[in-house]
């Protein structure tokens, strides 16, 4: 069955600094991944996806993450935080499951932006 | 188009009630996911409808249930509340034209007090 392992439940950064939030898969075949952001008490809001057509992803509110085969990686980054990016983000990767596929969600990492 | 639509947005009952949630998917989704949300265990899988059938099931008791009508709408009951319960629960419409991304509802809140 797929995985989903986000490094890290919390992580802190300083406004301005670079955001790096970890995500790694367990999988074989390279599958679909996602990346969302959840605000207090809303919905998921899908930042971006990765679909095979380019290892670099770029998504909304500048950023980015790139896919990387050989660690199985999906790490999300953005140059420099901004306060309005503190919210928790999700990871996400889709996987075959009889003939349809399922989506296996990580569990969280809540971003802090100290100002 | 329109997105995900949840009904309604907050509500609070007492144990031993039960509750029925509303969703509307994305015009021309066909599945729809449903999710709990709980500070201590984090977003749970709870089950998923495609053209009306449950196609894959979350670890929840039998007292949560859902259907998905032929318009795609769905609706999940939560019967014999318990404080547990309460929890943010969310609906996620899927494009299932090729990389089945889901997009989410706003989530009702449920309270049970």
């Amino acid at each position: 069955a797929q995985s989903v392992t986000q490094l890290g439940s919390h992580v802190s950064v300083s406004e301005g600094a670079l955001v790096l939030l970890r995500c790694n898969y367990s999988s074989s075949v390279p599958p679909y991944l996602f990346w969302y952001v959840q605000y207090p008490n809303q919905g998921l809001q899908l930042l971006l996806k990765y679909t095979s057509a380019a290892t670099l992803v770029k998504g909304i509110n500048g950023f980015e993450a790139e896919f990387k085969k050989s660690e199985t990686s999906f790490h999300l980054t953005k140059p420099s935080a901004h306060m309005s990016d503190a919210a928790e983000y999700f990871c996400a990767v889709t996987s075959n499951s009889g003939g349809y596929q399922k989506v296996t969600f990580g569990t969280g990492t809540k971003l802090q932006v100290i100002p | 188009k329109a997105g995900v639509t949840q009904t309604p947005r907050y509500l609070i009952k007492t144990r031993g009630q039960q509750v029925t949630l509303s969703c509307s998917p994305i015009s021309g989704h066909r599945s729809v996911s449903w999710y709990q949300q709980t500070p201590g265990q984090g977003l749970q899988f709870l089950f998923e409808y495609f053209s009306e059938t449950q196609r894959n099931k979350g670890n929840f008791p039998g007292r949560f249930s859902g259907r998905q009508f032929s318009n795609s709408r769905s609706e999940m009951n939560v019967s014999t509340l318990e404080l547990g319960d309460s929890a943010l629960y969310l609906c996620a419409s899927t494009d299932s034209g090729g990389t089945n991304t889901q997009y989410f509802g706003p989530g009702t809140r449920l309270t049970v007090l």
